[in-house]
């Protein structure tokens, strides 16, 4: 079974710039997430999608930030403008459905290292 | 508030020996699962162990064995007899009932020297 896959693996650039990421899931995985993790801290949860709807985005600065998930599978999360502190790896995990991950956790792509410098 | 703390920033042993990472939880909820991960250099997170809250036995897979004690709300993780491969960042990390949330510790970077 393939993982997630996720694009691109590193990326700089400059504050206040734009940037993109994208998490293709497993196939079949209704539930899909997005995580930031910041150097020497634990993945903190940004947004939650079931299928193509939002659960969970308390913790997305919505000003700058945003996700999509278009059709329930990819997603995209955008970042304009970024800021210094958005520097981290982002990371993009699926799970079957709502409750799967607590059984067998979730799966993690590689994520995507974000540089702003 | 829910709260995993993992003391150990890092642990540095040498082949062969055995090692154990702690992890101590806050949660006022009764229901609430517990989890172990590994991150590898490569860095995607590599799921190990799940627990619930109603589940105390102790559990062993191969060199891993994991010690739940709710009296003390730690889910303490031990490599038995460790290798240079077992050299990964370690998260321990919760989640409640009723969200798909997980809250992770900081980690707890493990070296095994040869």
């Amino acid at each position: 079974e393939a993982g997630v896959a996720q694009s691109p693996r590193y990326k700089i650039i400059e504050k206040r710039q734009s940037v993109a990421f994208w998490c293709n899931p497993i196939s079949g995985h209704a539930t899909l997430y997005w995580y930031q993790q910041i150097l020497g801290q634990g993945p903190k949860l940004l947004i939650q999608f079931q299928n193509n709807g939002v659960v969970d985005d308390s913790q997305l600065p919505k000003d700058r930030f945003s996700a999509e998930r278009l059709k329930g599978v990819d997603s995209t999360l955008k970042i304009q403008p970024a800021k210094l502190e958005d520097s981290a790896v982002y990371l993009c995990a699926s799970s079957l459905a709502p409750g799967q991950e607590r059984k067998y956790g979730y799966t993690f792509g590689s994520g995507t290292r974000l540089t702003v410098v | 508030a829910q709260k995993v703390t993992q003391a150990q920033t890092e642990i540095s042993v040498v082949e062969k020996e055995d090692v154990t990472l702690d992890c101590v939880y806050e949660t006022r909820d009764t229901t609430y699962y517990l989890f172990w991960y590994k991150q590898p250099p490569s860095g995607e997170l590599v799921f190990l162990i799940r627990r619930n809250s109603f589940d105390e036995q102790n559990e062993i897979s191969g060199r891993y064995s994991w010690n739940f004690q709710k009296s003390t709300s730690s889910f303490n993780f031990t490599i038995t007899a460790s290798q240079v491969v077992d050299s990964a960042v370690y998260f321990c990390a919760l989640s409640l009932y009723n969200t798909d949330k997980l809250i992770f510790g900081t980690g707890t970077r493990l070296q095994v020297f040869p």
